[in-house]
């Protein structure tokens, strides 16, 4: 089955710079990549995805890059602001198994410090 | 707006007690799923169901069952809780099919088990 690394564990920025976090996975036949964040208390929320015929996708200050040759993506915030500050998952979504199953990655803590 | 409950926010259960968690969705979605959450390890998938009655295993089905009698309640089942199931446990949904929107998982608030 999929398997999705996601690095680093834990990221600390100051307020306006910006946070990148990684992911690599095993399927190469995974064809849809989320990103979901989940705040303190809250329950985990889409904010970005990408498909495996897209190489980049922007929404404001995030951005999301898909390398499918080397089987790994990346999230880009920008101009990071405290709200930022929360888990965020990366996700692959594999041609095996039905009903949209996803396999996320372990989480990327991010602190954005004033 | 898609809505996901779960049945409680908070859940104390004694070891080998049997325990029922619920989650309800109102968007006539067809998929639905269980995960826990413990850090470090992130959301690993417990079940999923993708049509009423049927449910497949997903990466840590042990210790675990589920039931999915109506379109809109996907339970999952501890048939004797142990301690190692302390733990969060999220359900999500999804509408299926097609592209894009259609693969979002909406998620439910969690419930926090604890089993002493």
């Amino acid at each position: 089955g999929e398997n999705v690394e996601q690095h680093p564990s834990t990221l600390s920025v100051q307020e306006g710079d910006s946070a990148v976090i990684k992911c690599t996975y095993s399927d190469s036949a995974s064809n849809y990549f989320p990103w979901y964040k989940q705040e303190l208390g809250k329950r985990p929320q889409l904010i970005i995805d990408i498909r495996s015929n897209v190489g980049e996708k922007k929404d404001q200050r995030i951005a999301v890059t898909l390398n499918k040759t080397a089987k790994h993506f990346s999230l880009h915030i920008t101009e990071t602001q405290p709200e930022d500050s929360a888990v965020y998952f990366c996700a692959a979504k594999g041609l095996t198994g039905g009903g949209n199953k996803l396999t996320f990655g372990t989480g990327t803590q991010l602190k954005v410090e004033l | 707006d898609v809505k996901v409950t779960q049945s409680s926010r908070y859940l104390v259960k004694r070891t080998g007690e049997k325990v029922f968690l619920e989650c309800v969705q109102d968007m006539d979605h067809e998929n639905m799923f269980w995960y826990r959450q413990d850090p470090g390890l992130g959301l690993r998938l417990i079940y999923f169901s993708y049509d009423v009655k049927m449910k497949e295993k997903g990466d840590i089905p042990e210790g675990y069952s589920v039931s999915r009698e109506k379109k809109e309640r996907f339970s999952l089942i501890l048939e004797s809780a142990s301690t190692n199931q302390t733990s969060m446990y999220l359900c999500a949904s999804t509408l299926g099919g097609g592209w894009g929107p259609s693969y979002e998982q909406y998620f439910g608030p969690g419930t926090r088990l604890t089993v002493t």
